[in-house]
Protein backbone atom coordinates (compact mmCIF):
# COMPACT_ATOMS: atom_id res chain seq x y z
CA UNK A 1 0.00 0.00 0.00
CA UNK A 2 2.46 3.23 -1.29
CA UNK A 3 -0.71 5.00 -1.03
CA UNK A 4 -2.60 7.86 -3.21
CA UNK A 5 -0.05 9.89 -5.44
CA UNK A 6 -0.76 12.87 -6.90
CA UNK A 7 1.69 14.46 -9.68
CA UNK A 8 2.58 17.24 -9.89
CA UNK A 9 2.73 18.35 -6.18
CA UNK A 10 2.73 22.10 -7.66
CA UNK A 11 1.95 23.72 -10.72
CA UNK A 12 2.14 27.52 -11.94
CA UNK A 13 0.56 28.31 -15.29
CA UNK A 14 -0.62 31.66 -17.15
CA UNK A 15 -4.25 32.58 -17.24
CA UNK A 16 -5.44 30.87 -20.65
CA UNK A 17 -3.10 27.82 -20.65
CA UNK A 18 -4.09 24.12 -19.94
CA UNK A 19 -2.81 22.05 -17.66
CA UNK A 20 -3.48 18.55 -16.66
CA UNK A 21 -3.21 16.55 -12.95
CA UNK A 22 -2.75 12.94 -12.42
CA UNK A 23 -3.67 10.41 -9.71
CA UNK A 24 -2.86 7.13 -8.77
CA UNK A 25 -4.76 5.42 -6.94
CA UNK A 26 -4.45 2.73 -3.86
CA UNK A 27 -3.98 -0.15 -6.31
CA UNK A 28 -7.06 -1.89 -5.37
CA UNK A 29 -9.58 0.59 -4.58
CA UNK A 30 -12.05 0.96 -7.52
CA UNK A 31 -13.49 4.33 -6.49
CA UNK A 32 -12.13 7.42 -7.07
CA UNK A 33 -12.51 11.31 -5.83
CA UNK A 34 -11.62 14.34 -6.72
CA UNK A 35 -11.80 17.63 -4.71
CA UNK A 36 -11.19 21.14 -4.76
CA UNK A 37 -9.40 23.38 -1.66
CA UNK A 38 -9.39 26.74 -1.54
CA UNK A 39 -7.37 29.07 0.67
CA UNK A 40 -8.92 28.83 4.16
CA UNK A 41 -11.70 26.28 2.89
CA UNK A 42 -12.33 23.44 3.95
CA UNK A 43 -12.49 20.84 0.61
CA UNK A 44 -15.23 20.68 -1.92
CA UNK A 45 -16.43 17.58 -4.41
CA UNK A 46 -15.71 17.84 -7.99
CA UNK A 47 -16.32 14.55 -9.44
CA UNK A 48 -15.91 10.76 -8.76
CA UNK A 49 -15.68 7.79 -10.49
CA UNK A 50 -16.65 3.89 -9.87
CA UNK A 51 -14.09 2.03 -11.69
CA UNK A 52 -13.56 3.68 -15.30
CA UNK A 53 -17.22 5.18 -15.03
CA UNK A 54 -17.52 9.02 -14.30
CA UNK A 55 -20.91 8.84 -12.13
CA UNK A 56 -21.12 12.25 -10.99
CA UNK A 57 -19.73 15.63 -11.74
CA UNK A 58 -20.04 18.92 -9.04
CA UNK A 59 -21.88 21.65 -10.74
CA UNK A 60 -18.56 23.38 -9.47
CA UNK A 61 -17.05 21.37 -12.78
CA UNK A 62 -17.55 23.82 -15.63
CA UNK A 63 -16.95 23.07 -19.00
CA UNK A 64 -13.40 23.74 -18.94
CA UNK A 65 -12.61 20.93 -16.71
CA UNK A 66 -12.75 17.44 -17.88
CA UNK A 67 -11.85 14.34 -15.58
CA UNK A 68 -11.02 10.53 -17.03
CA UNK A 69 -10.30 7.61 -15.70
CA UNK A 70 -9.61 5.13 -18.73
CA UNK A 71 -8.66 1.77 -17.62
CA UNK A 72 -10.40 2.12 -13.81
CA UNK A 73 -6.75 3.01 -12.45
CA UNK A 74 -4.91 6.34 -12.68
CA UNK A 75 -7.45 9.42 -13.46
CA UNK A 76 -6.59 12.88 -15.01
CA UNK A 77 -8.21 16.33 -14.15
CA UNK A 78 -7.34 18.58 -17.24
CA UNK A 79 -8.43 22.06 -16.89
CA UNK A 80 -8.95 24.34 -20.20
CA UNK A 81 -7.96 28.10 -20.57
CA UNK A 82 -7.29 28.52 -17.05
CA UNK A 83 -8.33 31.72 -14.36
CA UNK A 84 -7.25 32.90 -11.48
CA UNK A 85 -9.70 31.76 -10.01
CA UNK A 86 -8.83 28.28 -10.75
CA UNK A 87 -5.82 28.46 -7.95
CA UNK A 88 -6.52 25.98 -5.37
CA UNK A 89 -5.29 22.57 -3.87
CA UNK A 90 -6.57 19.49 -5.95
CA UNK A 91 -7.24 16.57 -4.20
CA UNK A 92 -7.49 13.07 -5.45
CA UNK A 93 -9.21 10.55 -2.78
CA UNK A 94 -9.88 6.96 -3.26
CA UNK A 95 -11.92 3.91 -1.57
CA UNK A 96 -12.79 0.81 -2.13
CA UNK A 97 -16.83 0.08 -2.51
CA UNK A 98 -17.73 -2.03 -0.24
CA UNK A 99 -20.33 0.03 1.72
CA UNK A 100 -21.59 3.53 1.51
CA UNK A 101 -19.35 4.33 4.67
CA UNK A 102 -15.80 3.16 3.08
CA UNK A 103 -12.75 5.05 4.31
CA UNK A 104 -11.46 7.49 1.51
CA UNK A 105 -7.69 7.85 1.24
CA UNK A 106 -6.51 11.20 0.25
CA UNK A 107 -3.69 12.16 -1.55
CA UNK A 108 -1.37 14.66 -0.61
CA UNK A 109 -2.96 17.09 -3.51
CA UNK A 110 -1.59 19.60 -6.33
CA UNK A 111 -1.51 22.86 -5.59
CA UNK A 112 -2.23 24.88 -8.50
CA UNK A 113 -1.35 28.57 -9.05
CA UNK A 114 -2.55 30.35 -11.99
CA UNK A 115 -0.80 34.03 -12.58
CA UNK B 1 -28.86 21.61 1.47
CA UNK B 2 -26.25 19.51 3.69
CA UNK B 3 -23.73 21.66 5.63
CA UNK B 4 -21.04 21.74 8.26
CA UNK B 5 -19.99 24.90 10.23
CA UNK B 6 -17.14 24.62 12.48
CA UNK B 7 -17.76 28.13 14.35
CA UNK B 8 -13.78 28.38 15.32
CA UNK B 9 -11.42 29.23 12.73
CA UNK B 10 -8.10 29.45 15.35
CA UNK B 11 -7.62 27.50 18.49
CA UNK B 12 -4.83 27.90 20.39
CA UNK B 13 -3.94 25.65 23.47
CA UNK B 14 -1.01 24.65 25.48
CA UNK B 15 0.18 21.64 25.15
CA UNK B 16 -1.13 19.10 28.13
CA UNK B 17 -4.61 21.02 27.95
CA UNK B 18 -7.30 19.45 27.22
CA UNK B 19 -8.99 20.43 23.52
CA UNK B 20 -12.39 20.27 22.30
CA UNK B 21 -13.15 21.43 18.51
CA UNK B 22 -16.82 22.40 17.53
CA UNK B 23 -18.70 21.49 14.50
CA UNK B 24 -22.54 21.38 13.92
CA UNK B 25 -24.17 19.75 10.83
CA UNK B 26 -27.00 20.29 8.92
CA UNK B 27 -28.71 17.67 7.20
CA UNK B 28 -32.00 15.74 6.98
CA UNK B 29 -31.30 12.11 7.61
CA UNK B 30 -29.26 10.29 9.86
CA UNK B 31 -25.15 11.50 8.80
CA UNK B 32 -22.34 9.84 8.50
CA UNK B 33 -19.64 12.03 10.32
CA UNK B 34 -16.17 12.30 9.66
CA UNK B 35 -13.46 14.09 11.66
CA UNK B 36 -10.24 14.67 9.21
CA UNK B 37 -7.20 15.93 9.99
CA UNK B 38 -4.53 18.12 7.42
CA UNK B 39 -0.73 18.87 8.37
CA UNK B 40 1.51 20.91 6.31
CA UNK B 41 2.22 18.74 3.06
CA UNK B 42 0.18 15.60 3.87
CA UNK B 43 -3.27 14.23 3.13
CA UNK B 44 -5.91 14.27 4.91
CA UNK B 45 -6.23 12.08 7.37
CA UNK B 46 -9.33 10.55 8.75
CA UNK B 47 -9.35 10.50 12.65
CA UNK B 48 -12.62 8.66 13.42
CA UNK B 49 -16.15 8.37 12.07
CA UNK B 50 -19.80 8.01 12.99
CA UNK B 51 -22.14 6.20 11.21
CA UNK B 52 -24.93 4.72 14.05
CA UNK B 53 -24.39 3.13 17.76
CA UNK B 54 -22.83 4.57 20.28
CA UNK B 55 -22.49 8.17 20.13
CA UNK B 56 -19.73 8.48 21.75
CA UNK B 57 -16.90 7.54 19.15
CA UNK B 58 -12.84 6.49 19.58
CA UNK B 59 -10.23 7.13 16.93
CA UNK B 60 -6.95 7.39 16.57
CA UNK B 61 -4.30 9.64 18.27
CA UNK B 62 -6.48 9.45 20.82
CA UNK B 63 -8.95 11.79 19.66
CA UNK B 64 -12.81 11.14 20.51
CA UNK B 65 -16.20 13.00 19.03
CA UNK B 66 -19.44 12.82 20.49
CA UNK B 67 -22.73 13.04 18.21
CA UNK B 68 -25.61 14.79 19.67
CA UNK B 69 -28.60 14.35 17.27
CA UNK B 70 -30.60 17.40 19.31
CA UNK B 71 -28.03 19.50 18.72
CA UNK B 72 -26.84 18.45 15.44
CA UNK B 73 -23.14 18.61 17.14
CA UNK B 74 -20.26 16.32 16.52
CA UNK B 75 -17.62 17.74 18.53
CA UNK B 76 -14.48 16.63 18.74
CA UNK B 77 -12.39 16.14 21.62
CA UNK B 78 -8.79 15.26 23.23
CA UNK B 79 -7.83 15.35 26.83
CA UNK B 80 -4.15 16.02 26.68
CA UNK B 81 -3.23 17.89 23.77
CA UNK B 82 0.54 17.18 22.47
CA UNK B 83 2.80 19.62 20.46
CA UNK B 84 2.47 17.15 17.25
CA UNK B 85 -1.41 17.93 16.59
CA UNK B 86 -0.76 21.20 15.43
CA UNK B 87 -2.52 21.06 12.35
CA UNK B 88 -5.68 21.92 10.47
CA UNK B 89 -8.83 19.83 11.35
CA UNK B 90 -12.19 19.24 9.24
CA UNK B 91 -15.41 18.06 10.32
CA UNK B 92 -17.44 15.85 7.69
CA UNK B 93 -20.87 14.82 6.89
CA UNK B 94 -21.07 12.18 4.23
CA UNK B 95 -24.27 12.66 1.56
CA UNK B 96 -24.88 9.11 0.48
CA UNK B 97 -25.51 9.72 -3.17
CA UNK B 98 -26.44 6.93 -5.07
CA UNK B 99 -24.41 4.72 -3.16
CA UNK B 100 -21.28 6.34 -2.17
CA UNK B 101 -19.75 8.67 0.83
CA UNK B 102 -19.63 12.16 -0.96
CA UNK B 103 -18.11 14.37 1.88
CA UNK B 104 -19.13 17.88 2.58
CA UNK B 105 -17.02 19.63 4.63
CA UNK B 106 -16.72 22.76 6.90
CA UNK B 107 -13.89 25.28 6.63
CA UNK B 108 -11.44 23.92 9.18
CA UNK B 109 -10.27 24.68 12.66
CA UNK B 110 -6.99 25.54 12.51
CA UNK B 111 -5.25 24.18 16.12
CA UNK B 112 -1.86 25.99 17.22
CA UNK B 113 -0.23 24.54 20.54
CA UNK B 114 2.12 26.62 22.76
CA UNK B 115 4.98 24.45 24.21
Amino acid sequence: DTGVSQDPRHKITKRGQNVTFRCDPISEHNRLYWYRQTLGQGPEFLTYFQNEAQLEKSRLLSDRFSAERPKGSFSTLEIQRTEQGDSAMYLCASSTSSATNEKLFFGSGTQLSVL
Amino acid sequence: AQSVTQPDIHITVSEGASLELRCNYSYGATPYLFWYVQSPGQGLQLLLKYFSGDTLVQGIKGFEAEFKRSQSSFNLRKPSVHWSDAAEYFCAVGADSGGYNKLIFGAGTRLAVHP
